[in-house]
């Protein structure tokens, strides 16, 4: 199947500062790619849409000057947490859904980026 | 509004038969998946179906009843292994996926 990678796999920063992760299909071309936060035991929450070449199109409630989305190319998406607060801690995971997708929008899932802010 | 309902936490034993029930009522419908996903790990896919009826995958089956809003994985000969989360999303008519909120199953020895 296709492979998504993201990095880093976790991270720890202060209060008030920056923390980019990226988000890379390895073996695939994504027009789309699809932003999560998860919380302990609650389900995916998504964040905002990625699409390549154009502007992201975030979810009600999420700040799109907070959480930055950059979809350069056909193989990687960026997410920037600007600014980033302890309520900002929380797994975010991204997804990408290759073109000739067997399953019909099927989403293959990068392992995840655990972000704790002191 | 658009909603899908799983149990939150299930327990069976190790060998036997387990079935996971998901409502849903979404906007539209284009299909419904399950996603397993264990503890600190992002979610795999498992199945997906968009027609009434009975889809096997070895020891995994997932239904689809479009009529009743209603989808069930059915794990058989269960293992250790497979102690995680179950989460059930169906692909609305915008082909965007709304999530449940997962079932933790729990197996036992």
């Amino acid at each position: 199947g296709a492979v998504v990678s993201q990095h880093p796999s976790w991270v720890i920063c202060k209060s008030g500062t920056s923390v980019k992760i990226e988000c890379r299909s390895l073996d695939f071309q994504a027009t789309t790619m699809f932003w999560y936060r998860q919380f302990p035991k609650q389900s995916l929450m998504l964040m905002a849409t990625s699409n390549e070449g154009s502007k992201a199109t975030y979810e009600q409630g999420v700040e799109k000057d907070k959480f930055l989305i950059n979809h350069a190319s056909l193989t990687l998406s960026t997410l920037t947490v600007t600014s980033a607060h302890p309520e900002d801690s929380s797994f975010y995971i991204c997804s990408a859904r290759p073109p000739e997708a067997g399953e019909v929008n099927e989403q293959f899932f990068g392992p995840g980026t655990r972000l704790t802010v002191l | 509004g658009q909603n899908i309902d799983q149990p939150t936490e299930m327990t069976a034993t190790e060998g036997a038969i387990v079935q996971i029930n998901c409502t849903y009522q979404t906007s539209g419908f284009n299909g419904l998946f399950w996603y397993q996903q264990h503890a600190g790990e992002a979610p795999t896919f498992l199945s997906y179906n968009v027609l009434d009826g009975l889809e096997e995958k070895g020891r995994f089956s997932s239904f689809l009843s479009r009529s009743k809003g209603y989808s069930y994985l059915l794990l058989k000969e269960l293992q250790m292994k497979d102690s995680a989360s179950y989460l059930c999303a169906a692909l609305d008519s915008n082909y965007q996926l709304i999530w449940g909120a997962g079932t933790k199953l729990i197996i036992k020895p």
